[in-house]
């Protein structure tokens, strides 16, 4: 079953621009993800944060977490081309910890 | 280089001829895991270990089998192939049981075409 659903589903940005991405999901969880996918390659895990923690950063990333919502999003701020992949959040759910659950993802377009 | 791999990397094949995915890691890594990856669903888990000998049910573990005779290994057995697990599969491991403070390492993925 999925878990985490992504939103938008896909956006395209110019290059410089800040790029948003939403997750929503619907269990309490432990912890979220988040992953980056280049086209048909494996995922390369972005950050992580915790079900107590509300934001956390990492160089161009910011992740934010609202628990009380069951969301979380994804900013990439000053886009790059190399920025276009598809972006997966996923889900640590409380009480099943030994598995994690991702969702559908967003396809991120940055043109120059 | 620590990495997880996967062969064969693409693969057609016909209806019922048993085929196997192996995935390997050399990081120590106690907990594995395989996903298919389908457009519009994402990645879904077949089955997991945590351990040697010790292996769950994802959530859609059916036609698959899966081994961990060995910490590093960990193949993706499909007895009778059919059409509908035409798919992208990954193989991912991580280093503890606790996924909560964990990363996941993805392997290269396998292209599975079944004709």
């Amino acid at each position: 079953s999925q878990q985490g659903e992504e939103d938008p589903q896909a956006l395209s940005i110019q290059e410089g621009e800040n790029a948003t991405m939403n997750c929503s999901y619907k269990t309490s969880i432990n912890n979220l993800q988040w992953y980056r996918q280049n086209s048909g390659r494996g995922l390369v895990h972005l950050i992580l944060i915790r079900s107590n923690e509300r934001e956390k950063h990492s160089g161009r990333l910011r992740v934010t977490l609202d628990t009380s919502k069951k969301s979380s999003s994804l900013l990439i701020t000053a886009s790059r081309a190399a920025d276009t992949a598809s972006y997966f959040c996923a889900t640590d759910n409380a009480g099943t910890a030994s598995k994690l659950t991702f969702g559908t993802g967003t396809r991120l377009q940055v043109t120059l | 280089e620590a990495q997880v791999t996967q062969n064969p990397r693409y693969l057609i094949t016909v209806t019922g001829k048993k085929l196997t995915v192996t995935c390997s890691q050399n990081m120590n890594h106690e907990y594995m895991s395989w996903y298919r990856q389908d457009p519009g669903l994402g990645l879904r888990q077949i089955y997991y270990s945590m351990n040697v000998e010790v292996t769950d049910k994802g959530d859609v573990p059916e036609g698959y089998k899966v081994s961990r005779k060995e910490k590093r290994n960990f193949p993706l057995i499909l007895e009778s192939p059919s059409p509908n697990q035409t798919s992208l599969y990954f193989c991912a491991s991580s280093l503890s049981l606790a996924l909560a403070s964990d990363t996941q390492y993805f392997g290269p993925g396998t292209r599975l075409t079944v004709l």
